[in-house]
């Protein structure tokens, strides 16, 4: 079935960078886009970008224009999040999730924990 | 950019009411609106795609609607597994903005 794996939960320390995967399958990879989204602790979800897997290119929300980072890897079905100077802020659960009639599938999340 | 505000922030109802909740956009967005379903602890699920498709599986007690700017999720009749926080967001272009969320409780 259609579904999204993301690597596991990381802790760093302020100033840092992480980097989170996302792997596909179950569908034709290069297909669709794919969104990274994340949730602060008792917080709502925020959009941070889209790439698109098919040539790799990408766009990113304005608050993370300067510090984040999306690849994408079609050997392996995975696309790849990195967020760099991380600060406290940055603790969240990070979901990537696929582009077709808004976000169809998500992934299971990968909680990003920021902490000296 | 534009901004989708939701409301109420959280309401209480009873198992079989009928619930309604709002999502505002500041400016047009057409039908690409979208409403998602997140259980505590859970990852979000899309519920209503396009204004008011009900995404495949979904339980038909879900319902969307559109006027204007104004976007409605309505349950038709509140069931105790329905307890989540609800929001809107639109995907005509970037950002993908969401709503700050309506939480759902059953009394």
């Amino acid at each position: 079935q259609v579904r999204l794996v993301q690597s596991g939960a990381e802790v760093k320390k302020p100033g840092a960078s992480v980097k989170v995967s996302c792997k596909a399958s179950g569908y034709t990879f290069t297909d669709y886009y794919l969104h990274w989204v994340r949730q602060a602790p008792g917080q709502g979800l925020q959009w941070m970008g889209i790439i698109n897997p098919n040539g790799g290119s990408a766009s990113f929300a304005q608050n993370f224009q300067d510090r984040v980072t999306m690849t994408g890897d079609t050997s392996t079905s995975t696309v790849y999040l990195e967020l760099s100077s991380l600060r406290s802020g940055d603790t969240a659960v990070y979901y990537c999730a696929r582009e077709l009639f808004a976000f169809d599938i998500w992934g299971q999340g990968t909680l990003v924990t920021v902490s000296s | 950019d534009i901004q989708m505000t939701q409301s109420p922030s959280s309401l209480s109802a009873s198992v079989g009411d009928r619930v309604t909740l709002t999502c505002r956009a500041s400016q047009g967005i057409g039908n690409y609106l979208a409403w998602y379903q997140q259980k505590p602890g859970k990852v979000p699920k899309l519920l209503i795609y396009a204004a008011s498709t009900l995404q495949s599986g979904v339980p038909s007690r879900f319902s969307g609607s559109r006027s204007g700017t104004d976007f409605s999720l309505t349950i038709s009749s509140l069931q105790p597994e329905d307890v989540a926080t609800y929001y809107c967001q639109k995907y005509n272009n970037a950002p993908w903005t969401f709503g700050q969320g309506t939480r759902v409780e059953v009394k």
